[in-house]
């Protein structure tokens, strides 16, 4: 079954501290995996997008990696700020029919 | 103003009632997309349409209807709304890049509650 798993579900940290999203996935065939980023009553926004050949990719402090090996990516975020406190959404497309595959999401918060 | 737009932003109605979100985008994307969004679930899609006049059921089409006459315009309509269809609904576009990655653009949400 195609599934995107992401951990944690939730996550709290200090502001400026660094933190890292984890995303499994079990899609095939891969086309891209992206990260959004959701803010509180608002749609998802893209951060990154990163094809079958491309390892990592960073938006600002944010830098994503992917192993196509092990069909893992994560979301590094550095130097947090307030206004990254928000649900990260790791998403995978299928090479056959651009089939959207979305995980539930990490809730982060991040304190002052 | 240019990008998606969904209208309106909140709505409550009462079980039975007919309901129709509305989606517009500047973009003239080809596709695009409605999913619904409730806790524990994440973003699930509802249908998505490839282009005017094509439309296709997703994941949770059941008690919805859409339509896409023109490109830029792509409503949902609940034909006779339940409870279990209070949830945050959200429309997409999508941007393909010819080098195989695409982004979707969504819009900022319609919360509806059915009583």
């Amino acid at each position: 079954k195609n599934q995107v798993e992401q951990s944690p579900q939730s996550l709290i940290i200090l502001e400026g501290k660094n933190c890292t999203l984890q995303c499994n996935y079990t899609v095939s065939p891969f086309s891209n995996l992206r990260w959004y980023k959701q803010d509180t009553g608002r749609g998802p926004v893209s951060l990154t997008i990163m094809t079958f050949s491309e390892n990592t990719k960073s938006n600002g402090r944010y830098t994503a990696t992917l192993d196509a090996d092990t069909k893992q990516s994560s979301l590094h975020i550095t130097a947090s700020q307030l206004s990254d406190s928000a649900s990260y959404i790791c998403v995978v497309i299928m090479n056959r029919d651009d089939k959207i595959i979305f995980g539930k999401g990490t809730r982060l918060h991040i304190l002052p | 103003d240019a990008g998606i737009t969904q209208s309106p932003r909140y709505k409550i109605t009462e079980t039975g009632r007919q309901v129709t979100l509305m989606c517009h985008q500047t973009w003239s994307h080809s596709y695009m997309f409605w999913y619904r969004q409730d806790l524990g679930h994440g973003l699930r899609l509802i249908y998505y349409s490839a282009a005017a006049d094509i439309t296709d059921k997703g994941e949770v089409p059941d008690g919805y209807v859409v339509s896409r006459s023109k490109t830029e315009n792509f409503p949902l309509t609940l034909e006779s709304a339940t409870r279990s269809q209070t949830s945050v609904y959200f429309c997409a576009s999508r941007l393909k890049h010819d080098r195989g990655g695409d982004i979707q653009y969504f819009g900022a949400g319609t919360r509806l509650s059915v009583l």
